[in-house]
């Protein structure tokens, strides 16, 4: 079973600073990723993809990718309290079309 | 358009009682998943189905079945419900391979 790696947290950030997100994942074949975002009580949902080395901006949000190092971030910038909920980083599984591999969710709280 | 549409939102159950979790998407989506969420574990895949009439085990498959009745419906069955299946249970679709869209989810607690 391939590995994704999160940090559980809490992340503790203050409102208008920047939320720096983690996750490392163990299948080198792995070519795409995803950010899903899950506030409490409510199911996920999709608010990131990146396919390439490098950034990728979207809005507030922007996602990292390192490939050589087995790692992808997610940076929140001017985070909001509406931010406050749990980003879950989610693979694809190269050994089975279709499927994700999900880590456990980094829970980030913003305080006012 | 409702998306991805899941029946019941709370269920309580005592041990050995069965129950039928249902799914229905209506957004023409060829792949349907059944996961569960526990605090701390994320989310794991129970049983998968890329189409009509075809189904996969997932990651933790003991005790459950499934049905793909459909291209819009997978409902998934708990025979003989146990406390180890108290859970939030999430239904999926997907057009393509990675971007899934979620039901809000099914809370079940077995006593």
């Amino acid at each position: 079973q391939k590995e994704v790696e999160q940090n559980s947290g809490p992340l503790s950030v203050p409102e208008g600073a920047i939320a720096s997100l983690n996750c490392t994942y163990s299948d080198r074949v792995s070519q795409s990723f995803f950010w899903y975002r899950q506030y409490s009580g409510k199911s996920p949902e999709l608010i990131m993809s990146i396919y390439s080395n490098g950034d990728k901006e979207d809005g507030r949000f922007t996602a990292q990718l390192n490939k050589a190092s087995q790692y992808v971030s997610l940076l929140i910038r001017d985070s909001q309290p509406s931010d406050s909920a749990t980003y879950l980083c989610a693979v694809p599984q190269t050994d089975s079309w279709g499927k994700l591999q999900f880590g456990a969710g980094t829970q980030v709280v913003v305080t006012p | 358009n409702a998306g991805v549409t899941q029946t019941p939102k709370f269920q309580v159950l005592k041990t050995g009682q069965s129950m039928t979790l249902q799914c229905a998407q209506d957004m023409n989506h060829n792949s349907m998943y059944w996961y569960r969420q526990d605090p701390g574990m994320g989310l794991r895949l129970i049983y998968y189905s890329a189409s009509e009439g075809t189904t996969d085990k997932g990651e933790v498959p003991n005790g459950y079945n499934v049905s793909r009745l459909n291209k819009r419906e997978f409902s998934l069955r708990l025979e003989s419900a146990a406390p180890s299946q108290t859970s939030v249970y999430f239904c999926a679709s997907s057009l393509t391979e990675n971007i899934q869209y979620f039901g809000a989810g099914t809370r079940l607690s077995v006593l």
